[in-house]
């Protein structure tokens, strides 16, 4: 595709509700990551995938989160039980290879009641 | 564990002045990017830079990565009222994972 593709753009969900975020990447690339970026606030990586395999996971803030990709290509980031201090914009970017420049999508807007 | 410092934290100027945000990194990295984020929008890619004392120019944007590998600094002259945004560096460090800075918001007043 064009670029990165994010859905949905906003969620609303009550505390405790399970969420599931997908991210598609530009089509050929092999690095995807997910951040978290609360107001106001800079970004905060929470997991990085080659391929389909997850070298470092070490970002994940809980064992509510996981994350997986599929393909080579889409990603879901499910966040289970969630929190109200979940609530944050969710970033997925993707890039060629890890040392090459990330393309961010337009995110997902996460409000935990 | 790794940092990355990035000051100042706002910086407010007039149009046609001049700016500067400093990045410095607890590591040494293997290459630094740098990002921008307007209001609202996801941060975009500006440039990236590997070797040791590497300069590189955009335009009015003067980008340079330390020689020791540990701090960087992008420097905008003439801002203009386009510049609004927040700027991130985002530092590499022998891993995967990329550390951002903590941006620095930048407000021009015309």
């Amino acid at each position: 595709g064009a670029g990165v593709s994010q859905s949905p753009s906003n969620k609303v969900t009550e505390k405790g509700k399970d969420v599931e975020l997908r991210c598609d990447p530009i089509s050929g690339h092999t690095a995807l990551y997910w951040y978290r970026q609360s107001l106001g606030q800079g970004l905060e990586f929470l997991i990085y995938f080659q391929g389909n395999s997850a070298p470092d996971k070490s970002g994940l803030p809980s064992d509510r989160f996981s994350a997986e990709r599929t393909g080579g290509s889409v990603s879901t980031l499910t966040i289970q039980r969630t929190q109200q201090e979940d609530s944050a914009v969710y970033l997925c970017a993707s890039g060629a290879w890890y040392n090459q420049p990330q393309h961010f999508g337009d995110g997902t807007r996460l409000s935990i009641l | 564990g790794q940092q990355v410092m990035q000051i100042p934290q706002y910086q407010h100027v007039q149009e046609g002045e001049d700016f500067t945000t400093y990045c410095n990194s607890s590591t040494t990295l293997s290459n630094i990017q740098w990002y921008k984020q307007r209001p609202g929008g996801h941060p975009v890619f500006l440039i990236q830079l590997v070797k040791s004392g590497e300069v590189k120019k955009q335009k009015r944007l003067t980008f340079q990565f330390g020689e020791a590998k540990k701090n960087s600094s992008l420097h905008i002259t003439a801002t203009q009222t386009t510049d609004v945004g927040t700027y991130f560096c985002a530092g590499l460090s022998g891993t995967y994972k990329y550390i951002f800075g903590t941006g620095t918001r930048l407000k021009v007043l015309a």
